[in-house]
């Protein structure tokens, strides 16, 4: 079974600042995505960031990239730049590539951008 | 593009009836959609994986005779919580993809309160 683990509950950052989010995943599978899932107050949850496995290159997206690590099992999420709006509940997400496709979701860390 | 509707986004009904949530994907084709449940500051527990056309395969824990899933059409699928308890007050969330591979796109969620 794959696991996700984000370890840090929660963090804080000044705007305009950036920040790395950090996330750790354990799979015996060789073909997979990893998503990085943003949660603000209204609980709906929006697609930061998408990397496939067998890209060797990190997937940037504006202000938010990656830093895929697949030996280490590591995709850490930095946001540059910092808004208010990016405060919000992010989850780090595994999903196998085939079969049902299921997201496993780690236990997300609640990110505070300060004025 | 890609856009889920969930309804409705709030409901409270009393202990031992039934509510049913519905989900839609409104500019796509969804053969599989994904019904998660989540604890108030928790992540997105996943209860089953409801396929088009067929039953759907429930995760481990989830009880299926409580939580009915019907996904009748390629657009629709349906969670009915049934004779429910306070404990099943929660927030519940579908979603779905448009294709093998593609990023989940999620509903707007339903915050359940059982009285």
């Amino acid at each position: 079974a794959q696991t996700v683990t984000q370890s840090q509950p929660e963090m804080s950052v000044q705007e305009a600042e950036t920040v790395t989010l950090s996330c750790t995943y354990d799979t015996s599978e060789n073909n997979y995505y990893l998503f990085w899932y943003k949660q603000p107050p209204s609980r709906q949850m929006i697609l930061v960031i998408r990397q496939e496995a067998y890209k060797q290159q990190n997937a940037t997206e504006n202000r938010f990239s990656v830093n895929f690590q697949k030996a280490a099992k590591s995709f850490s999420l930095k946001i540059s730049d910092s808004q208010l709006g990016d405060t919000a509940m992010y989850f780090c997400a595994f999903m196998k590539q085939g079969g049902s496709e299921k997201l496993v979701f780690g236990k997300g860390m609640k990110l505070t951008v300060n004025p | 593009g890609a856009v889920v509707s969930q309804h409705p986004s709030r409901v409270i009904c009393k202990s031992g009836t039934s509510v049913k949530i519905e989900c839609r994907s409104l500019d796509f084709q969804a053969t599989t959609m994904f019904w998660y449940r989540q604890f108030p500051k928790k992540s997105l527990m996943l209860m089953a994986t409801s396929n088009e056309g067929s039953k759907a395969t429930y995760e481990q824990g989830v009880e299926k005779d409580k939580f009915l899933i019907n996904h009748a059409s390629l657009t629709l699928s349906t969670l009915t919580v049934t004779s429910a308890h306070p404990e099943d007050s929660s927030f519940y969330i579908c979603s779905a993809r448009t294709q093998g591979g593609s990023p989940l796109h999620f509903g707007n969620g339903t915050r359940l309160t059982v009285t």
